[in-house]
């Protein structure tokens, strides 16, 4: 256990549904990062907060993605209107003053 | 871009060694971690080099060369709960770029 927590751990959806995952950053960490991994592949940056500010997208967080993190503190994951190539893990990670992210456990979501 | 390489897969016996390359190409670097991950899980820090050589931390060390792209991870003394999947990623400004990993099977 890293001290990063993730819920939910697996989600099931439907194809065209809305689903949020929560990130509960170690405390004293300003910096969480959300990644999307599949399978027999590493994980891909999506999105980058320093404290409350978003400071960077990818490419890959397409409009029906949008991710917060009011007060600096949890963060939340938004999937609008769900595809089924959204399927993968996604993971939140977190770092305090030193360069060591720490991976919380995923979210494992199912697009059927 | 990134282009970071590792090989998909590597099989050994306990009680040896395995070595896992990795090759990179990146727009930055700032430094070259390396993660285990068992199925299912989140990954875990192993390791983090930033300048050239070696580190070593108990059965695990690492290789760093920053003019040559390259850096490997050699796990000694391999044992049953080794296998798993291994990370290579870079880190550049405040996020990483991960390889494929390379799924290691160590065999009785």
């Amino acid at each position: 256990d890293t001290g990063v927590s993730q819920d939910p751990r697996h989600k099931i959806t439907k194809r065209g549904q809305n689903v949020t995952f929560r990130c509960d950053p170690i405390s004293e960490h300003n910096r969480l990062y959300w990644y999307r991994q599949t399978l027999g592949q590493g994980p891909e940056f999506l999105t980058y907060f320093q404290n409350e500010a978003q400071l960077e997208k990818s490419r890959l967080l397409s409009d029906r993605f949008s991710a917060e993190r009011p007060k600096g503190s949890f963060s939340t994951l938004e999937i609008q209107r769900t595809e089924q190539g959204d399927s993968a893990m996604y993971l939140c990670a977190t770092s305090g003053g030193d360069n060591e992210q720490f991976f919380g456990p995923g979210t494992r979501l199912t697009v059927l | 871009g990134q282009n970071i390489d590792q090989p998909t897969e590597m099989t050994a016996t306990e009680g040896a060694i395995v070595q896992i390359n990795c090759t990179y190409q990146t727009s930055g670097f700032n430094g070259l971690f390396w993660y285990q991950q068992h199925a299912g899980e989140a990954p875990t820090f192993l390791s983090y080099n930033v300048l050239d050589g070696l580190e070593e931390k108990g059965r695990f060390s690492s290789f760093l060369s920053r003019s040559k792209g390259y850096s490997y991870l050699l796990l000694k003394e391999l044992q049953m709960k080794d296998s798993a999947s291994y990370l290579c990623a870079v880190h550049n400004d405040y996020k990483l770029s991960f390889g494929a990993g390379t799924t290691v099977t160590v065999r009785a």
